[in-house]
């Protein structure tokens, strides 16, 4: 089943450094979207990029998506402790019919930001 | 809070006991999701409901009975679970079929212990 796969599975990184986390997928996706996850609790959206677009910026988040290779990156500037959370992609594919989706997601990108 | 809400937080019960877990959502979405996350694995779609109508059903085992009463509130009835089904259980939400891009809403999950 299509899923979307993060990489790496885990990054340590300094306060102020800046994290880069990929993802691929495999088939035709209508959009693509971000997660974060704080340990043990709820998803929480970060941001979305339509398979049209090709960078999108949301404060110090930036996204890119390439279609050609399936594949999309997550880039967090000056990273912060308060960043420290799993972080994952989820693929939309084109639907079937209406305009409802399903979200398939991938394991996750363990992301520690130490003080 | 993010405006799905799910009850319990936390839950332990016995392979034989009957237990139902509640998601409710005020944020006028027409779709909702059931999704569980076990350790090291993707999250895995369960269930989804649209308007009501429950359109997906991802082989879940009959011991997992959703229930859709109306378009804000989902449950997830339980019985005969067994340890495997250990896991936190993700409630989310969506619009369908209106304003693109869009993600999810998701609830802060119920952690589930079965023993």
């Amino acid at each position: 089943s299509q899923q979307g796969e993060e990489d790496p599975q885990a990054l340590s990184i300094q306060e102020g450094e800046n994290a880069t986390m990929n993802c691929s997928y495999k088939t035709s996706i209508n959009n693509l979207q971000w997660y974060r996850q704080n340990s043990g609790r709820g998803l929480v959206h970060l941001i979305l990029i339509r398979s049209n677009e090709r960078e999108k910026h949301s404060g110090r988040l930036r996204v890119t998506l390439d279609t050609s290779k399936k594949s999309s990156s997550l880039l967090i500037t000056a990273s912060r402790a308060a960043d420290t959370a799993s972080y994952f992609c989820a693929d939309a594919p084109r639907p079937k019919g209406g305009s409802n989706y399903k979200l398939t997601f991938g394991k996750g990108t363990l992301l520690t930001v130490n003080p | 809070e993010t405006g799905v809400t799910q009850t319990p937080r936390h839950l332990v019960m016995g392979m034989t006991n009957k237990k139902s877990l509640k998601c409710e959502q005020h944020l006028g979405h027409n779709a909702m999701y059931w999704y569980k996350q076990s350790a090291k694995k993707p999250l895995e779609l369960m269930f989804v409901y649209n308007f009501k109508e429950q359109t997906e059903n991802n082989s879940v085992p009959s011991r997992f009975s959703p229930e859709c009463p109306n378009s804000s509130h989902l449950f997830l009835h339980l019985h005969t679970l067994q340890p495997e089904d250990s896991a936190l259980y993700l409630c989310a939400s969506s619009q369908v079929g209106g304003r693109r891009g869009q993600g999810y809403t998701f609830g802060s999950g119920t952690r589930l212990t079965v023993v």
